[in-house]
């Protein structure tokens, strides 16, 4: 079971928006930044955004990232098949002194 | 900016296996690298990081006590010393660049470890 909880699968129509969610606690996402990563299999795992909301240079400005409190959310607009696949959120758990992903969202552009 | 595992392979439980990670591209000693699995069918999980300056290192509690990560600056490369491998140790292994705050900004290609009898 992962200390950060997200929702097991999303779906939704090519040019539709999609939200995922990420919960943890005070001392995961409540006092650290958020990070977010889309990963297809047999590939690297790709950084979509850190430090909660931004993104890396190459990142299209279709993929956003919030944070309220111990939540966060990693949104995504205007749909395309090349989307599909799964998404991590992923902090540092300060009482932990761990790295922590969430289980993971399968995304799925219908 | 790459990252290039090696030393992944077929290991009985119980066995060791030492895997490496070459940097190049950015100033490999300032920063934190970390080590991230991935099991059959299963989602990523942090495994284990060293610190870029003071080599300072953290674990998963699952594999504390077997596993040791070092890193050597000069050779511009960080290692995972698996030592009395259990069969749900098998996983894509990644190496990557970070946390920096919290962020893992690059990441390897990933090696294979099956711990099988």
């Amino acid at each position: 079971q992962s200390v950060l909880t997200q929702p097991p699968s999303v779906s939704a129509a090519p040019g539709q928006k999609v939200t995922i969610s990420c919960s943890g606690s005070s001392s995961s996402v409540g006092n650290n930044y958020v990070s977010w990563y889309h990963h297809l299999p047999g590939t690297a795992p790709r950084l979509l955004i850190y430090d909660n909301n931004k993104r890396p240079s190459g990142i299209p400005d279709r993929f956003s990232g919030s944070k309220s409190g111990t939540s966060a959310t990693l949104g995504i607009t205007g749909l395309q098949t090349g989307d599909e696949g799964d998404y991590y959120c992923a902090t540092w758990d300060t009482s932990l002194t761990v790295g922590v992903f969430g289980g993971g969202t399968k995304l799925t552009v219908l | 900016v790459q990252l290039l595992e090696s030393g992944g392979g077929l290991v009985q439980p119980g066995g060791s296996l030492r895997l490496s990670c070459a940097a190049s591209g950015f100033t490999f000693s300032n920063y934190a690298m970390s080590w991230v699995r991935q099991a059959p069918g299963k989602g990523l999980e942090w495994v284990s990081v060293v610190s870029g300056n003071t080599g300072n290192t953290y674990y998963v509690a699952s594999v504390k006590g077997r596993f040791t990560i070092s890193r050597d600056n000069s050779k511009n490369t960080v290692y995972l010393q698996l030592s009395s491998l259990r069969v749900d140790d098998t996983a894509v292994y990644y190496c990557v660049k970070g946390p920096e705050r919290g962020a893992f900004d690059i990441w390897g290609q990933g090696t294979m470890v099956t711990v099988s009898s």
